[in-house]
């Protein structure tokens, strides 16, 4: 059964330096999303994306956050200048039509 | 603003017992209704769903759910669990025409054999 899969599965980077977290979706789908979970907390929505561009983002989406496909397989997640409480699991998800979205195993994020 | 509630955050039974665990949320337009499971070291997958049409909708693994409307809720059944079914279980909605999930806070369900 085909997966979402992300990389790195842990990622620990210093505050203030930049990170990309990457997705490679289930191959026929059109909807790619980002999501997080801080520890303890709800998982949060972060973007959609559809078509080539950014179809929703939360306010949690600033302007430090950036979302690519770069190539036909490829969705990623840039922070730009990471701070302390950007530390989180992000998951990436994908669909094929607008709302049945399937999961990545995520990847934790640790900023020190 | 627009939320989702689990009133369970633990919840610890026995094999065989039968399980309900709660969701409400709060919006008053369209919703589609999703309930995940994270089994422990795996990602979060989709058991079941409801869009419209019969509120009583089933999923995997003997997992059922109904949709009442008049109550905001959207409870997760099962007549009979079993010791892998020891995980943690996420009630999410979508509002109106909107894509993002509005996921409430878990329910962390053990099982002893």
């Amino acid at each position: 059964e085909p997966e979402v899969t992300q990389t790195p599965s842990h990622q620990v980077t210093q505050m203030g330096q930049e990170v990309i977290l990457r997705c490679v979706p289930i191959s026929n789908h059109l909807y790619f999303y980002w999501y997080r979970q801080i520890l303890g907390q709800k998982v949060e929505f972060l973007v959609s994306f559809y078509n080539n561009e950014i179809s929703e983002k939360s306010e949690i989406f600033d302007d430090q956050f950036s979302v690519e496909r770069p190539d036909g397989s490829n969705f990623t997640l840039k922070i730009r200048s990471t701070k302390l409480e950007d530390s989180a699991m992000y998951f990436c998800a994908s669909s094929e039509r607008a709302y049945e979205q399937y999961f990545g195993p995520g990847t934790r994020l640790t900023v020190t | 603003a627009q939320s989702v509630s689990q009133h369970n955050h633990h919840v610890i039974l026995s094999e065989a017992a039968s399980l309900e665990l709660g969701c409400n949320y709060s919006y008053g337009g369209t919703v589609n209704l999703f309930w995940y499971v994270q089994y422990p070291g795996q990602h979060l997958q989709l058991l079941l769903k409801y869009f419209s049409g019969d509120p009583l909708v089933k999923g995997i693994k003997g997992f059922e759910a109904e949709f009442i409307k008049s109550k905001f809720s959207f409870n997760l059944r099962k007549p009979s669990v079993q010791w892998s079914d020891t995980a943690e279980y996420f009630c999410a909605v979508t509002l109106g025409g909107f894509q993002k999930l509005v996921f409430g806070t878990g329910t962390r369900l053990l099982v002893s054999p």
